[in-house]
């Protein structure tokens, strides 16, 4: 069946500090991904998406690209600041639009 | 996008007991979805609630101990019966809007004693 496999965490970064934080996905057909971020006490929100292959999603900085031919969805962020420290998830959308959800990766950026 | 509100916000429970959590929703939507999020875990999907009809539920989900109710498009309630201290989580209401998005309530965080 469809999974997403999410690098593992904790990852720990100064400010300023490049991010990676890798995502790839095995599927059947052609699946929208999904960053969504959780900070400390809140809820899931989405932070970017791509619904087909080359498309780049950004939002606050933060850039992942859907890569059909590596099957990735790596998150990006040239900058991190302290209010970056959350926890990542990568998802994909299956056929029935159900999401399969990596298992999230704790990141801590530190001044 | 879409505003999704939760009811409670968090709750402390006895054992054997049951919470009903309501989940509505500012715009008509089709696809709703209930998650569960075990402390430092990811979502794991319970059922998708069905308007007009009776959810469908994930395996080792069942609807003696999750019952849904979906009476329209805008509001659904998701009961966890006979609460043990394992079903200590936090729940999550999702809706689908437009291009398979997923837009997610605040949760409820459930403490069983």
């Amino acid at each position: 069946g469809d999974s997403v496999t999410q690098m593992e965490g904790p990852v720990t970064l100064s400010e300023e500090a490049f991010l990676t934080i890798n995502c790839t996905y095995t599927a059947t057909g052609y699946p929208s991904l999904f960053w969504y971020v959780q900070y400390p006490g809140e809820g899931l929100q989405l932070l970017l998406k791509a619904t087909k292959a080359d498309d780049k999603g950004s939002n606050k900085g933060f850039e992942a690209t859907y890569r059909k031919e590596t099957t990735s969805f790596h998150l990006e962020k040239g900058s991190v600041q302290v209010s970056d420290s959350a926890v990542y998830f990568c998802a994909l959308s299956d056929n029935n639009r159900k999401l399969i959800w990596g298992l999230g990766t704790s990141l801590a950026v530190n001044p | 996008s879409a505003v999704i509100s939760q009811k409670p916000s968090r709750d402390i429970c006895q054992r054997g007991t049951s919470l009903t959590i309501q989940c509505q929703v500012d715009s008509q939507v089709t696809m709703m979805f209930w998650y569960r999020q075990q402390p430092g875990q990811s979502l794991t999907l319970i059922a998708t609630a069905n308007q007009g009809s009776e959810a469908t539920y994930e395996s080792g989900f069942v609807i003696d101990k999750f019952p849904i109710s979906r009476p329209n498009l805008t509001f659904s309630t998701l009961t966890v019966s006979n609460m043990s201290p394992e079903d200590s989580s936090i729940y999550l209401c999702s809706v689908v809007v437009a291009e398979e998005t997923q837009y997610f309530g605040p949760g409820t965080r459930l403490l069983v004693l």
